[in-house]
């Protein structure tokens, strides 16, 4: 079945180790997308990429990066965890020049940063 | 700064009656605004869009209705079923130099009462 795939899908993390999250969409979506869902503060926006080979900064950037080598893939890394990092993240992805506003999100991955 | 709100942390619905969600948007630079639903454990699905020169749109069982005037976004669900419980999140998608950057709101806890 198409879609995103991330990976993985709980991970428990000592702080300061380095961290990467993977995501992979399968429906050749120009754009791809970030966010960090914690209680009460809804998703927020980290990092975007609009086309491969290119990157942009979100909401809440900071302590994150991300590559986007190729259409399909598209890493966060977390280069020094720490708690409040402590999260549930979602990875999502859209055509750019859809006529919709869609947004096609993964199942997430939640991480606890101790 | 741009935000996306809503008005009701927790809404309580017997099954059978109409549900309304509601939400306020503060950037008028947006060109999509966006309903996703969310059941624990999964990611966000897409439920219903309306473009901004849209004042209603409807769907299988959902009504999307935007007031640019008051800047208002409201989501009716007809019949509520207790598969329709869930968090619902309104989002929007200002456009700056063709840049998607969605924007969602802290959710609506919808419980469906039997």
């Amino acid at each position: 079945i198409a879609g995103i795939t991330q990976a993985p899908t709980s991970q428990i993390l000592a702080a300061g180790r380095r961290m990467t999250l993977r995501c992979t969409q399968d429906m050749r979506h120009n754009a791809m997308y970030w966010y960090r869902q914690d209680l009460g503060l809804g998703l927020r926006l980290i990092h975007y990429s609009n086309t491969a080979g290119t990157t942009g900064k979100g909401e809440v950037p900071d302590g994150y990066s991300v590559s986007r080598a190729n259409t399909d893939d598209f890493p966060l890394t977390l280069a020094s965890a720490v708690p409040s990092q402590t999260s549930v993240y979602f990875c999502a992805s859209r055509p750019y020049s859809a006529n919709t506003g869609e947004l096609f999100f993964g199942e997430g991955s939640r991480l606890t940063v101790l | 700064g741009e935000s996306v709100g809503l008005h009701l942390p927790t809404l309580s619905v017997q099954e059978g009656d109409n549900s309304i969600i509601n939400c306020a948007y503060s950037n008028s630079a947006s060109d999509y605004f966006i309903w996703y639903k969310q059941e624990s454990g999964k990611g966000p699905q897409f439920i219903i869009d309306i473009r901004s020169n849209m004042d209603k749109r409807q769907g299988q069982r959902v009504t999307v209705l935007l007031n640019k005037t008051v800047k208002h976004l409201s989501l009716q669900i007809a019949a509520t079923q207790p598969g329709d419980s869930a968090v619902y999140f309104c989002a929007e998608n200002p456009t700056t130099s063709g840049t998607y950057k969605y924007i969602f709101g802290t959710g609506t806890r919808l419980k469906v009462l039997a």
